[in-house]
């Protein structure tokens, strides 16, 4: 079972670069998730979606851009890297329902030099 | 909002039940209470959830005490590879479509052989 598949695991960036983190689900869910998780700290929401064509804001959107084109896919966009962007970043996916639990990759760590 | 007290640290000897206590006292009526764990910077991995009524799955119980201002994840026979870092989480919202989780800190249970 693939279920969230992130990629790249790892990346270093220099400021002012952009780049692109994928996140493809398997499962057929709706509702997807981006989030970041800086050292010692829980996870903070950047970026969620409820289906094709749909995005909102999370807690943390600021530098970051996401598109839901196919309910399999929902990229995450860095325009301009900056130092306060290294973190590891959790793309997440569920099903529809109340109480459905999320899903999650892997991860991406990622480091702006 | 509601939000999640939990201890720093536990130590736990392998093979014995790790008892992992939430505090949770502003929690609403239609909250559930999730547990997550994350082991060595993976992503977290869903471990059960509840309302009102304790819960049982292949992985661990949850207690929840009557009045729902605290919960216990029991994990019956801890082996070496539940070492983790274990999150109590409350939803922020029980509408389907604004479905956010507000991660904290967690605890961190080490399993001593």
């Amino acid at each position: 079972n693939a279920g969230v598949t992130q990629t790249p695991k790892f990346r270093i960036l220099k400021i002012g670069q952009s780049m692109t983190l994928q996140c493809t689900q398997d499962m057929n869910h709706n509702y997807m998730y981006w989030y970041r998780q800086d050292p010692g700290m829980g996870l903070k929401l950047i970026y969620y979606s409820v289906g094709a064509g749909i995005t909102d804001k999370g807690e943390v959107p600021n530098g970051y851009n996401v598109s839901r084109s196919t309910t399999e896919d929902f990229p995450l966009r860095l325009e301009l890297a900056a130092p306060s962007q290294t973190s590891v970043y959790f793309c997440a996916s569920r099903s529809p329902g109340q109480s459905q639990p999320q899903h999650f990759g892997d991860g991406t760590r990622l480091s702006i030099l | 909002d509601a939000k999640t007290t939990q201890p720093p640290s536990m130590d736990c000897a392998e093979g014995r039940a790790a008892n992992l206590p939430c505090n949770h006292s502003t929690i609403s009526g239609n909250e559930y209470v999730y547990w997550y764990r994350q082991i060595h910077s993976q992503g977290p991995q869903y471990i059960i959830h509840g309302l009102k009524n304790n819960e049982t799955n292949e992985m661990a119980s949850l207690i929840i005490t009557e009045d729902r201002k605290s919960s216990t994840l029991i994990l019956p026979h801890a082996t070496l590879r539940d070492t983790a870092v274990y999150y109590c989480i409350v939803r922020a919202s029980f509408t389907d479509s604004n479905y956010q989780l507000i991660w904290g800190a967690g605890t961190k249970l080490i399993i001593k052989p």
